[in-house]
């Protein structure tokens, strides 16, 4: 089982530009996730999704927009790349939403210049 | 809203013994799952112990056990024989049982152990 795959692992993009961060996973999982993770911040959710066609926008979404067209992707999609989304991104998978746990990406390191 | 607080940025130990790390965490809901997670630098998010809020007896996984005290709302990990693999971020978290569908991580303890 690969589990919950991530793509790239590192970027840098300048500003203003665009990409897709990929995340698919393999397990069946209905519930999807992606967080950021800043320095000392600890991690926070950007967007998150609870099955094919369902997103929601979780703490910090502004700059980000995501998509839920089948049970395995859930891509993040930044739009004009700005410095402050310099970060880690995570993608994780969970079968349900309590008392599972959640599977994590290795994480797209983002740098904006 | 569920906030979840580490208080300790870092912490050092030395080999074989024992550590503690502190979460407190706030929200109004009866019904709810803390998580402990540990990240090492290759950066994997690795699930280390999982607690429901409706059991009082605590968790525990090999070397690893919580001491949850609900009334407190504190969530704490005890690593005991600690080892170098034991070197990671650790992140405690929280997640309702209600409607709110947000895992909620607290800022990170960067945990080193000695040799």
């Amino acid at each position: 089982n690969a589990g919950v795959t991530q793509t790239p692992k590192f970027r840098i993009l300048k500003i203003g530009q665009s990409m897709t961060l990929q995340c698919t996973q393999d397990m069946n999982h209905n519930y999807m996730y992606w967080y950021r993770q800043d320095p000392g911040m600890g991690l926070k959710l950007i967007y998150y999704s609870v099955g094919a066609g369902i997103t929601d926008k979780g703490e910090v979404p502004n700059g980000y927009n995501v998509s839920r067209s089948t049970t395995e992707d859930f891509p993040l999609r930044l739009e004009l790349a700005a410095p402050s989304q310099t970060s880690v991104y995570f993608c994780a998978s969970s079968y349900a939403r309590v008392n599972t746990e959640a599977f994590f990406g290795q994480g797209t390191r983002l740098t904006v210049v | 809203a569920q906030t979840v607080t580490q208080s300790q940025p870092e912490m050092s130990v030395q080999e074989a013994e024992t550590v503690t790390l502190s979460c407190t965490y706030d929200t109004s809901e009866n019904n709810y799952y803390l998580f402990w997670y540990k990240q090492p630098p290759s950066r994997q998010m690795i699930l280390v112990i999982r607690q429901e809020a409706y059991k009082q007896q605590n968790a525990t996984e090999n070397r690893f056990s919580v001491n949850f005290q609900k009334a407190a709302k504190s969530f704490s990990l005890k690593i005991s024989d600690s080892q170098l693999g034991d070197t990671a971020m650790y992140f405690c978290a929280f997640i309702g049982g209600g409607s709110n569908y947000k895992l909620t991580f607290g800022k990170g303890t960067l945990l080193t152990v000695n040799p």
